[in-house]
């Protein structure tokens, strides 16, 4: 299975919005809406920020929402702030009962 | 609160076996979900490796199939990883992770997404 193609990096100023795509195929982002995002600081475990293409669980701020169309998710955090920049992944079920990653997106918050 | 944590050998020789254990607390592994392993090479991005369920139903990632094993311990509430014949390709950060696998009553072999996870554990390979 090939990994989801992300950008390598995205960036935006304080109070802005940023989208991060994820591109797979209809054997995975396509088949299924079962796309989830990750957010990772340096150094720290990953964390869930979106399940399900767009469900927030309890611990995720109001300003990051997910998205699908197609064979493409996407990503969108609204009102950025310093504390958003961090590595982001995106992973999607496919339909061999596995799961493939993205190749990750490094946000940068001017 | 549910909590994951690694542990294992942080030195694995060449050609040698990775054996790695994730103890789960706040939460009984046989009240359900998937249980996962996934791991991060310096500097690069996230691989998942498999999962398994306590009933031991198990999903792996097809390129390592050939090397992984994945089992549970449910008198000890873990589980455990195992990577055999472990070359220069194999060091990286070993994350353990919880998996939901049945939204809304429908379930998925093998699990969904992470939702819990484990603060990592080191293994780097050399002799």
């Amino acid at each position: 299975q090939s990994a989801l193609t992300q950008p390598a990096s995205v960036s935006g100023s304080p109070g802005q919005s940023i989208t991060i795509s994820c591109t797979g195929t209809s054997s995975d982002v396509g088949a299924y809406n079962f796309v989830s995002w990750y957010q990772q600081h340096p150094g720290k475990a990953p964390k869930l920020m979106i399940s399900n293409v767009s469900y927030r669980p309890s611990w995720s701020s109001y300003r990051f929402s997910g998205s699908k169309s197609g064979n493409t998710a996407s990503l969108t955090i609204s009102g950025l702030q310093a504390e958003d920049e961090a590595n982001y992944y995106c992973s999607s079920y496919t339909t061999s009962s596995t799961l493939v990653f993205g190749g990750g997106t490094k946000l940068t918050v001017l | 609160q549910v909590q994951l944590q690694e542990s294992g050998p942080g030195l694995v020789k060449p050609s040698e076996t990775l054996s790695l254990t994730c103890a789960v607390s706040g939460y009984s592994i046989t009240s359900g979900y998937y249980w996962g392993w996934i791991r991060q090479p310096p500097g690069k991005g996230l691989e998942w490796i498999g999962s398994i369920h306590y009933s031991g139903s198990t999903s792996y990632n097809p390129s390592l199939k050939s090397r992984v094993t994945i089992s549970v311990d449910t008198s000890n509430n873990q589980f455990s990883l195992r990577l055999t014949s472990v070359t220069a390709a194999d060091p990286a950060v070993y994350y353990c992770a919880r998996l939901p696998h049945c939204p809304g009553g429908n379930c998925h072999h093998g699990g969904l997404y992470f939702d819990i996870w484990g603060l990592g554990a080191l293994v780097t390979v050399s002799s």
